[in-house]
Formats: C-alpha cells, sequence, structure tokens
C-alpha cells in the first residue's frame, strides 16, 4: 500500500528556514515523479516543486530562489528546504506522487510564518 | 505558464440531479504524439487531502464511482457528477500536468440545494 507522511511543519518567524520531509512507502521515490502542492487557509492548491525521476526539478515561480526540493533515495524521503519564509507561505503542504497525473497525496504539514 | 480557469465558482444541486463544472486552460494542453489531454480532476473535502477523480481528462481512477465523468479536449474540459451524492459535496479541482508548472485551477465548490 502507498503511503506518503509528510513532517517537519511548525511555527517559524518571517525570514527563517524550515524542512519538510515526507517518507513515502510502497513504492520508490526515484521512479516517480514527486510534487508539493500547498494550501493556504481558505485557498485553492497551488503547485510548488517537482522532482523528476532523473533528479531534474522545477518550482513555481513564487518560491523560486527559497525553496529547494530534493530527494534521498536510500531513505525513500523527498524534502522540501524552506528559506527566507514570508506569511505568504503559511499553508498546508502536501506531498504527492505522480504518474504524470497526482495519484497519491499524504495528509499534508502546516507551516505558518508569523512574528 | 498555462492559466486553468473554472466555472462557476460554486454550484448547489439538488440530490439526484446532475452537477457540471468547467475547466478552460490557456494552451492546449493535447500533446499530439499520443492524443492524450493532459488534464487531471481531484475533489477535495474539508480537512482531507485532495483526492484524484479522472486522469487523461476522461479515464475515471479506479474505485470512484461511475457517476463521475470527465469530457474534453484541447482548451476545454467538463467533470460531471451524473446523480448528485450527499458524500460528493467538495471542492473540484483541474490541473494541467502538461508543462511545468502543473497548475490547477481556482477550484469549484458544490453543495446540496
Amino acid at each position: 500500500e502507498v503511503q506518503l507522511v509528510e513532517s517537519g511543519g511548525g511555527l517559524v518567524q518571517p525570514g527563517g528556514s524550515l524542512r519538510l520531509s515526507c517518507s513515502a512507502s510502497g513504492f520508490a521515490v526515484s521512479d516517480n515523479y514527486m510534487s508539493w502542492v500547498r494550501q493556504a487557509p481558505g485557498k485553492g492548491l497551488e503547485w510548488v516543486s517537482v522532482i523528476f525521476s532523473d533528479g531534474s526539478t522545477y518550482h513555481a515561480d513564487s518560491v523560486k530562489g527559497r525553496f529547494t526540493i530534493s530527494r534521498h533515495n536510500s531513505k525513500n524521503t523527498i524534502y522540501l528546504q524552506m528559506n527566507n519564509l514570508r506569511a505568504e507561505d503559511t499553508a498546508v503542504y502536501y506531498c504527492a506522487r505522480a504518474l504524470d497525473y497526482y495519484i497519491n497525496w499524504g495528509q499534508g504539514s502546516l507551516v505558518t510564518v508569523s512574528s | 505558464d498555462i492559466v486553468m480557469t473554472q466555472s462557476p465558482d460554486s454550484l448547489a444541486v439538488s440530490l439526484g440531479e446532475r452537477a457540471t463544472i468547467n475547466c478552460k486552460s490557456s494552451q492546449s494542453v493535447l500533446y499530439s504524439s499520443n492524443n492524450k489531454n493532459y488534464l487531471a480532476w481531484y475533489q477535495q473535502k474539508p480537512g482531507q487531502p485532495p483526492k484524484l477523480l479522472i486522469y487523461w481528462a476522461s479515464t475515471r481512477e479506479s474505485g470512484v464511482p461511475d457517476r463521475f465523468s470527465g469530457s474534453g479536449s484541447g482548451t476545454d474540459f467538463t467533470l460531471t457528477i451524473s446523480s448528485l451524492q450527499a458524500e460528493d459535496v467538495a471542492v473540484y479541482y483541474c490541473q494541467q500536468y502538461y508543462r511545468t508548472p502543473f497548475t490547477f485551477g481556482p477550484g469549484t465548490k458544490v453543495d446540496i440545494k
């Protein structure tokens, strides 16, 4: 059974950093492409980043230069390193497994950026 | 970037009646080499992650009731719930996975009338 479990969220001050983790089971993250999608409180889904099976990455313009997606194959885990956080980054962050379309989602990790 | 729009923003439908949601992409998401539309639909209920309903614009995900169907091609797509059930109350999103960034529509909220 495929499972995705996010961790690492919490309260951080503006300008601070946080690293989210997404631990996967039931499949190999290196064989799929994996994404982060976020949802601000009461808002819609916003695509954040992707790491393809060949290791290439892409980030939304809203986070480019501040966020970095990566993976650790032996831990079967993907990460989202978030630096220089802003209030507008406050959201639930979901990791998702893609077979082109997003077939599996984690339960999400809440990140709150506030002083 | 490909911009996704949805209409209406919300709709209320009587139990057993049809609900129709439209999605439009700013560029075609039809890949000519395989004739596939890179368009998916997701359902999200309060406090839950999104759930995949439809992919390739019209292929129903395993386990999804057959009252859900997707249609359309190129830039114009539709999600239809043929006979609305109480458990279908949710927000529905379309997403293009044709080109990064893999953008989502703003969502359509479906309620019971």
